[in-house]
């Protein structure tokens, strides 16, 4: 079945270090992709989308961009802020299904 | 601020009882899910109800949950005999009609615990 993998379970960076976590995913055609972030004792909030390859999602700083050919959707930030620290999802939507296929999620703290 | 509710946020029960958790959607939205979230990992999709209607399940759901949206703002989730691997957060989700790459606004959740 379809999956997304995410390699990273925790980072730990400091105030304006640059932020990469990595999403891969395994579907076939053009699923949907999906950054989501879960800040503590709240459900997840959604960050951005991309549908299509080479589309480029961003909101609030982070950015990633759809590539099929390596099926990757990794997140990124420039400058991450310690408000920033939350734990990131990615997450797929097959074509011709509304449910959402998570990764394991990445604990993300920013030290100040 | 639009928001989907949820009710209760916390939820004790012993094995073998009933449990029920309710969801109240984004107002004009269409589409709602379920999902299971344990320890902190990632989420497991539950059940997905478009206009009401039951569309997608698993088969846990199938066996052992009851789950129903009698009105358009109102879904309620509940497990016919809990048992200690139904511990866990309990997350609804609900989005506009449209396409299935839409956006879903998560609740809080209701933090189910199985003693």
């Amino acid at each position: 079945g379809d999956s997304v993998t995410q390699t990273e379970g925790q980072v730990a960076l400091s105030e304006e270090d640059f932020l990469t976590i990595h999403c891969n995913y395994s579907a076939s055609g053009y699923p949907a992709l999906f950054w989501y972030v879960q800040y503590p004792g709240e459900g997840p909030q959604f960050l951005f989308r991309a549908s299509r390859d080479k589309e480029k999602g961003s909101s609030r700083g982070f950015e990633a961009t759809y590539d099929k050919g390596t099926t990757s959707f990794h997140l990124r930030k420039a400058s991450v802020q310690e408000s920033d620290s939350a734990v990131y999802y990615c997450a797929l939507s097959s074509s011709g299904s509304w449910q959402l296929i998570f990764g394991s999620g990445t604990q993300l703290t920013v030290m100040p | 601020d639009a928001a989907v509710t949820q009710k209760p946020r916390y939820l004790i029960k012993m094995k073998g009882q009933e449990a029920e958790m309710k969801c109240i959607p984004e107002k004009g939205h269409t589409a709602v899910f379920w999902y299971q979230q344990k320890q902190s990992k990632e989420l497991k999709f539950l059940i997905y109800f478009q206009n009401q209607q039951p569309l997608d399940q698993i088969d846990m759901v199938k066996e052992r949950f009851s789950a129903v949206c009698p009105s358009s703002s109102l879904c309620s989730l509940g497990i016919r005999t809990c048992e200690a691997e139904d511990s866990a957060l309990y997350l609804c989700s609900s989005s506009q009609p449209g396409t299935e790459d839409a956006e879903q606004f998560f609740g809080p959740g209701t933090r189910l615990t199985v003693l």
